[in-house]
């Protein structure tokens, strides 16, 4: 079956630290997202892609680094420059076509210990 | 830019009753809506979703109907059960050059008491 997956599902990082978060679709899908969500709060955009070797700032970058390699890998690296990583982090995909929504993974919690 | 409102942000409902969660957006020329639910620990799940060409759409007991001339849309649940308690998003599709990139409302925190 398509899907979209990430990994892993629970993420401890040191202070310092980088770690970084695996997202791999098999759906043929042009476009990647990742969003952070805070409890109790909203999806914000992170980093997008819409082709291989390009991608484009959201709205909350700082902190945070991507790569588009291969079609089917969007992994997202926390830097030890984002202060305040502890969040839940999702990942999408979609056809970069205006008439089609996203396929959202299952996410990666990632907490500060 | 687009921007979607979502209200209300919580909602409490007793089981058997309808909700409904309403969305405005700002730029008319948006084609897409479509509607998720996200359960806790979860990723969004799409449960429905419209274009512009079309006024209302049902899926068993979900429906979503959209307002062109005033901008907004909205999702209705009918006879509502506990499993629909999580929270729902809904979103737009900007034109110009974002492609098929979603804006997201701020979401509905949705609680359905047995």
């Amino acid at each position: 079956d398509g899907g979209i997956t990430q990994s892993p599902k629970y993420l401890f990082r040191k202070e310092g630290q980088n770690v970084t978060l695996s997202c791999e679709q098999n759906l043929n899908h042009d476009a990647m997202y990742w969003y952070r969500q805070d409890p109790g709060q909203g999806l914000r955009l992170i980093y997008y892609s819409q082709i291989v070797n390009d991608f484009q700032k959201g709205d909350i970058a700082e902190g945070y680094s991507v790569s588009r390699e291969k079609k089917e890998s969007f992994p997202l690296t926390v830097t030890s420059a984002q202060k305040n990583p502890t969040a839940f982090y999702l990942c999408a995909s979609s056809p970069y076509n205006r008439n089609y929504g996203y396929t959202f993974g299952s996410g990666t919690r990632l907490t500060v210990v | 830019g687009e921007n979607v409102e979502q209200h209300p942000s919580t909602l409490s409902v007793q089981e058997g009753d309808s909700a409904v969660i309403k969305c405005t957006y700002s730029d008319s020329a948006s084609n897409y809506f479509p509607w998720y639910k996200q359960e806790l620990g979860k990723g969004p799940q799409l449960i429905i979703d419209i274009r512009s060409n079309v006024g209302e759409k049902k899926d068993q007991r979900i429906a979503v109907t959209l307002n062109k001339t005033a901008k907004h849309f909205s999702l209705h649940i009918t006879e509502t059960q506990p499993e629909d308690s999580a929270v729902y998003f809904c979103a737009a599709i900007p034109p110009g050059n974002q492609g098929g990139k979603l804006i997201f409302g701020q979401g509905t925190e949705l609680s359905v008491k047995p």
